[in-house]
């Protein structure tokens, strides 16, 4: 079957930093994926690992391990607009093509 | 920036009646897919649309789903005879090449239907 486990919940102040892990158990893997998903709305792209090691674009980073089937989603300098749900997801190639989330995680970030 | 266009944003329907839910997908995109997600929970894949056809579908999409593509641009979700555990938000979503994570999925707004 297919699983990606992520903390409910996480809370941390404006200016700090923050990690959101995701272990996985999946078959075909191409790669873990990064979502935001403000109040219900549409989820948007934050990131992509394909290969082990650490991606970064401005303030978000995320690093992939696949020995580990773990991964995480670092934010830094928070602001309180990060306030939002993070998924992450696995990749599938072929026709399909397809991302299947993670549990998700509420990131409060407090004045 | 083009997007993807869901509608309507909220639906209400009695349980038994049917529904469509009508997405526009970016027009130059390849790959076509119908998402859930229930209040307060994860996002779940529904069905993935290629060349044309169902190229996969998961266990929740029965023989109550089915989806079309009727022309070039519109894309569409039928439930036949809903029920009461089918409200959700339905978010319609489309990426290009077939480059794997690189091609991030596109989400629409959603659709929220709630059935009574």
């Amino acid at each position: 079957g297919q699983s990606l486990e992520q903390p409910s919940e996480v809370t941390a102040v404006e200016g700090a930093i923050v990690q959101i892990n995701c272990t996985y158990q999946t078959s075909g893997f191409y790669g873990l994926s990064w979502y935001q998903q403000h109040d219900g709305g549409a989820p948007t792209f934050l990131s992509y690992n394909a290969l082990d090691g650490l991606e970064e674009t401005g303030r978000f980073s995320s690093f992939l391990s696949r020995s580990d089937s773990y991964g995480y989603l670092l934010l830094q300098e928070l602001q309180m607009k990060d306030s939002a749900s993070y998924f992450c997801a696995t990749n599938y190639g072929g026709a399909t093509n397809k991302l299947i989330f993670g549990t998700g995680t509420l990131l409060a970030v407090q004045p | 920036e083009p997007e993807v266009t869901q509608t309507p944003s909220h639906q209400v329907t009695q349980m038994g009646q049917e529904v469509i839910l009508r997405c526009v997908p970016i027009s130059n995109h390849l790959y076509f897919y119908w998402y859930r997600q229930i209040l307060g929970q994860k996002v779940e894949f529904l069905v993935s649309f290629y060349n044309n056809e169902i190229s996969e579908k998961s266990e929740i999409f029965d023989d109550q789903f089915s989806v079309e593509r009727p022309d070039g641009s519109n894309f569409t979700l039928k439930i036949r005879s809903t029920k009461l555990e089918d409200s959700a938000m339905y978010f319609c979503a489309s990426r290009g090449e077939a480059t794997g994570g690189r091609s991030p999925l596109h989400f629409g707004n959603g659709t929220r239907l709630t059935v009574t």
